[in-house]
């Protein structure tokens, strides 16, 4: 089965950066995506890494490491409107990558100004 | 990114009383659905997936019969909770997959259904 274990909340200010961790655990690797999502609305997507290594967009970057069953995303130069939850997720299952998500519960991240 | 609507974006219904939630893809064809619920502060729990013509494939712990999955088309599947209770009440998010998706799986605008 798979196990996704992430911190609650964060908090941080305006123009820091924020580094959100996640730990998993699958029977099967296939990636790991990183979505965000605001208050009542659906998640968005941020970032898929399948190798390991940093992969930056923008703003945003993710890190895995498959050996040790980690990956963390990388928020720099926050913004007011970053405050959102960032969920981490794996597939189901080994048989697919897409649309089967297991999820996380997600990390509520605060700005303050 | 791709669009996807759903209708409604929120409904409040009374007990015993069964909704319907549509989710269409406007600008691609979905083969396959995913529905998801989300209670609050919890994360996103897979329901149950569906291959346009074929019958929904449910999670487990999912009952089948009281949530109901049409995949008719390509572009619009419907999710039905019959005989809704309070314990239905949540945040319910489609997430439609187009053939030959690699990494990028997009979601609806989500319903929030309360029961009374």
């Amino acid at each position: 089965g798979q196990n996704i274990d992430q911190p609650t909340e964060m908090t941080a200010t305006e123009g820091a950066i924020v580094q959100i961790n996640c730990t998993y655990q699958t029977s099967g690797f296939n990636g790991l995506f990183w979505y965000q999502q605001h208050a009542g609305e659906a998640p968005t997507f941020l970032s898929y890494n399948v190798l390991d290594g940093l992969e930056e967009k923008g703003r945003f970057s993710s890190f895995l490491s498959r050996s040790k069953g980690y990956s963390y995303l990388l928020l720099k130069e926050l913004q007011m409107k970053d405050s959102a939850s960032y969920l981490c997720a794996v597939p189901a299952d080994r048989g697919s990558t897409l649309g089967r998500l297991y999820f996380g519960r997600g990390t509520q991240l605060t700005v303050w100004p | 990114g791709a669009v996807v609507s759903q209708h409604p974006s929120w409904v409040i219904c009374k007990s015993g009383t069964s909704v319907k939630i549509e989710c269409r893809s406007l600008d691609f064809q979905a083969t396959t659905m995913f529905w998801y619920r989300q209670f609050p502060k919890q994360s996103l729990m897979l329901m149950a997936t569906s291959n346009e013509g074929s019958k929904a494939t449910y999670e487990q712990g999912v009952e089948k019969d009281k949530f109901l999955i049409n995949h008719a088309s390509l572009t619009l599947s419907t999710l039905t909770v019959t005989s809704a209770h309070p314990e239905d009440s949540s945040f319910y998010i489609c997430s439609p997959l187009a053939q030959g998706s690699y990494n990028e799986q997009f979601f609806g605008p989500g319903t929030r259904l309360t029961v009374l």
